[in-house]
């Protein structure tokens, strides 16, 4: 079992630029999450999926888009990426009965 | 105003030191409780749920206090391996969301 795999694990782009984070979990949880850390701030919720089909907004939403392909994937989008994006990147899943949550190894994104 | 504030710390102790961290929280309908252990470069873990009753796993002890609002570690015989960000947890009553403190780093020295 990979538990939660997230892709790629580090990236560099320009301003401007797009890219979508992928996240892939085989622990059959319907809940979802992408979140940001930076330094100071802590953990910070981007959009998450209660279930298949379904995506709501986080605490800092804006310049991402998500998009639930199935129970298994759940990507995140940059459009026009900017240097205050420049941040690690974390998947997350939860089975909601048990309230734990189970992270990916996180993205390291740079924004130049 | 957050709902879950950490000390961040840093908090440096010697091996063998016993070290206590804690969480408030601001919403009383908060429901469940966690703390979450975190390396450097890598991501969260859970180190446990923290119970009304308080809990006890090894060396870790986690307890409630809803009067208060706040949530508290204690972490005794500290081994260098215990070096980490603690992050407490809170999640509200039918939300799906949790909500994450800052963390508070603790690093034990030889």
């Amino acid at each position: 079992n990979a538990g939660v795999t997230q892709t790629p694990k580090f990236q560099v782009l320009k301003t401007g630029q797009s890219m979508t984070l992928q996240c892939a979990q085989d622990m059959n949880h319907n809940s979802m999450y992408w979140y940001r850390q930076d330094p100071g701030m802590g953990l910070r919720l981007i959009y998450y999926s209660a279930s298949e089909g379904t995506t709501d907004k986080g605490e800092v939403p804006n310049g991402y888009n998500v998009s639930r392909l199935n129970k298994r994937e759940f990507s995140l989008r940059l459009e026009s990426a900017a240097p205050s994006q420049t941040s690690v990147y974390f998947c997350a899943t939860r089975e909601f009965s048990y309230n734990e949550q189970f992270f990916g190894p996180g993205t390291r994104l740079t924004v130049l | 105003r957050k709902e879950v504030e950490q000390d961040p710390g840093p908090f440096n102790v010697p091996e063998g030191a016993t070290v206590a961290f804690n969480c408030t929280y601001s919403n009383s309908a908060s429901q469940s409780f966690f703390w979450y252990r975190q390396d450097c470069r890598k991501e969260p873990k859970l180190l446990m749920s923290v119970y009304s009753s308080g809990n006890e796993d090894g060396r870790f002890t986690a307890q409630l206090n809803r009067a208060s609002q706040y949530i508290s570690l204690l972490i005794r015989d500290s081994k260098l391996s215990d070096s980490a960000t603690y992050l407490c947890v809170v999640i509200l009553t039918g939300a799906n969301n949790l909500f994450f403190g800052t963390g508070t780093r603790l690093t034990v020295i030889p």
